[in-house]
C-alpha cells in the first residue's frame, strides 16, 4: 500500500513556464514532507521541505504547497530551466522527530524534462 | 568535505556470490540508511542506524546484514546474492534533529 503517490510518471514543460509536480498522501499522521531532486548516475538530494502547520513554503524558484484537507501537496518551479530536468521524490518521514529516527516513505518518482 | 561516498559504483555479481557495498561519511551524522531503488518504486529502506553498534531493519531487509563499528562507516554486505538484488543502492545520513538526508551516488548491482 503506497502511502504516499506520485501519479504522473513523467512531465514535460517549456523553458520559462511553470512545472507542477504533485504529490497524494494516505496517512493523515505525516506532518512533514520533503522533495528531493534526483539526477540520473547520482543520489537524491534534498530540494525544499513543508511541515503541516504551514500550507506553503517558497525558496526561490521552488514553492511547496500543502493542502491537508485533500492531502494533496505539490512542488511548484517558475521559471522552468533546463538544468531543473531530473526525477522529483515526495517524501514524509513517519511521525514526528521527537529525537528517534523515522522511516521515511517515498513516492516513486516524477520524471521532469525542461525543454529549451 | 567528501560528504557520503560510496564504494563501488558498479558491480556485477553472480547467483550465490556475496559482497560488502561500502558507505562512509564525515559529516559527523548518527544517522545513516541504505535504500534500494528500483523501476516504478520508490526508495525502500532495507537496514539504518542511530549510532555506532546500534542497527535495525527496515522495510526490506532479507538478504542483507549491516553493521556500525564507527560513525563514518556503514557497509551493507549481501549475504548470497539473488538476481531479486540487482538494484541501485543508496546511502543515507540524517543528522538527528533535521528531516533532510544526504545521499552518496549510489551503486548499481547486476546479479546475474
Amino acid at each position: 500500500d503506497q502511502q504516499v503517490k506520485q501519479n504522473s510518471p513523467s512531465l514535460s514543460v517549456q523553458e520559462g513556464r511553470i512545472s507542477i509536480l504533485n504529490c497524494d498522501y494516505t496517512n493523515s499522521m505525516f506532518d512533514y514532507f520533503l522533495w528531493y531532486k534526483k539526477y540520473p548516475a547520482e543520489g537524491p538530494t534534498f530540494l525544499i521541505s513543508i511541515s503541516s502547520i504551514k500550507d506553503k513554503n517558497e525558496d526561490g524558484r521552488f514553492t511547496v504547497f500543502l493542502n491537508k484537507s485533500a492531502k494533496h501537496l505539490s512542488l511548484h518551479i517558475v521559471p522552468s530551466q533546463p538544468g531543473d530536468s531530473a526525477v522529483y521524490f515526495c517524501a514524509a518521514p513517519q511521525g514526528p522527530n521527537s529525537g528517534g529516527y523515522q522511516k521515511v516513505t517515498f513516492g516513486i518518482g516524477t520524471k521532469l524534462q525542461v525543454i529549451p | 568535505n567528501a560528504g557520503v561516498t560510496q564504494t563501488p559504483k558498479f558491480q556485477v555479481l553472480k547467483t550465490g556470490q556475496s559482497m560488502t557495498l561500502q558507505c562512509a561519511q564525515d559529516m559527523n551524522h548518527e544517522y545513516m540508511s541504505w535504500y534500494r531503488q528500483d523501476p516504478g518504486m520508490g526508495l525502500r529502506l532495507i537496514h539504518y542506524s542511530v549510532g555506532a553498534g546500534i542497527t535495525d531493519q527496515g522495510e526490506v531487509p532479507n538478504g542483507y546484514n549491516v553493521s556500525r563499528s564507527t560513525t563514518e562507516d556503514f557497509p551493507l554486505r549481501l549475504l548470497s546474492a539473488a538476481p531479486s538484488q540487482t538494484s541501485v543502492y543508496f546511502c543515507a545520513t540524517r543528522q538527528g534533529q533535521h528531516y533532510e538526508q544526504y545521499f552518496g551516488p549510489g551503486t548499481r548491482l547486476t546479479v546475474t
